[in-house]
């Protein structure tokens, strides 16, 4: 069964970094990209970005430019986030999810558990 | 960007009961939307891609219709286990937008 299992929550402090990694169980990690996505407390899903596990070619989210970074370590079938300069309204819970190109159409056929990333001073 | 807007923001209804959802694009998708259940605690989980595919293993009692701006999700008969957030998620052109979410409560 796909799996994609998680790192651990992390609290840091604003202005740092964190990096948020997803290992990728039971298919080729290579054959479908990795998305990102956030939930504040209190509010919707938030599309992060998404990187192509083959060519490592990424597409971010424009509010975040220039502080996410997405990479691989497919040796490992690790997907990794990084978000720095780490600002409160960061706090949220992150999650990676499996793209699926099936038959012309996009859509996220697994996702990780998620990792709360707190923000705090 | 193509904005998402669903209705209602929230919703009460009682076990057995058939509830249907709207989701509407600010443009036309043709039919590149899919529908995620998220409990509380938990990841969110496919229902439907493509408007109206039922994800492998996901209830029938959950279906999908529309196209281009205006897109539904129903639930058939609502189960205690339907208590979720409902979002709808478009893949027509980046960046990929969710909607707001429409949350299910069991009376």
């Amino acid at each position: 069964q796909v799996q994609l299992v998680q790192s651990g929550a992390e609290v840091k402090k604003p202005g740092a970094s964190v990096k948020v990694s997803c290992k990728a169980s039971n298919y080729t990690f290579t054959n479908y990209p990795i998305t990102w996505v956030r939930q504040v407390p209190g509010q919707g899903l938030e599309w992060v970005g998404w990187m192509n596990t083959y060519n490592g070619v990424t597409n971010y989210a424009q509010k975040l430019q220039g502080r996410v970074s997405m990479t691989t370590d497919t040796s490992t079938s690790t997907a990794y986030m990084e978000l720095r300069s780490l600002r409160s309204d960061d706090t949220a819970v992150y999650y990676c999810a499996r793209d699926q190109y099936n038959s012309g159409w996009y859509y996220l056929d697994y996702w990780g558990q998620g990792t709360l990333v707190t923000v705090s001073s | 960007d193509i904005q998402l807007a669903q209705s209602p923001s929230f919703l009460s209804a009682s076990v057995g009961d058939r509830v249907t959802f709207t989701c509407r694009a600010s443009q036309g998708i043709t039919s590149s939307l899919a529908w995620y259940q998220h409990r509380p605690g938990k990841a969110p989980k496919l229902l439907i891609y493509a408007a109206s595919t039922l994800q492998s293993g996901v209830p029938s009692r959950f279906s999908g219709s529309g196209s281009g701006t205006e897109f539904t999700l129903t639930i058939s008969s609502l189960q205690p286990e339907d208590l979720a957030t409902y979002y709808c998620q478009q893949f027509d052109s980046y960046p990929v937008t969710f909607g707001p979410g429409t949350k299910v409560d069991i009376k």
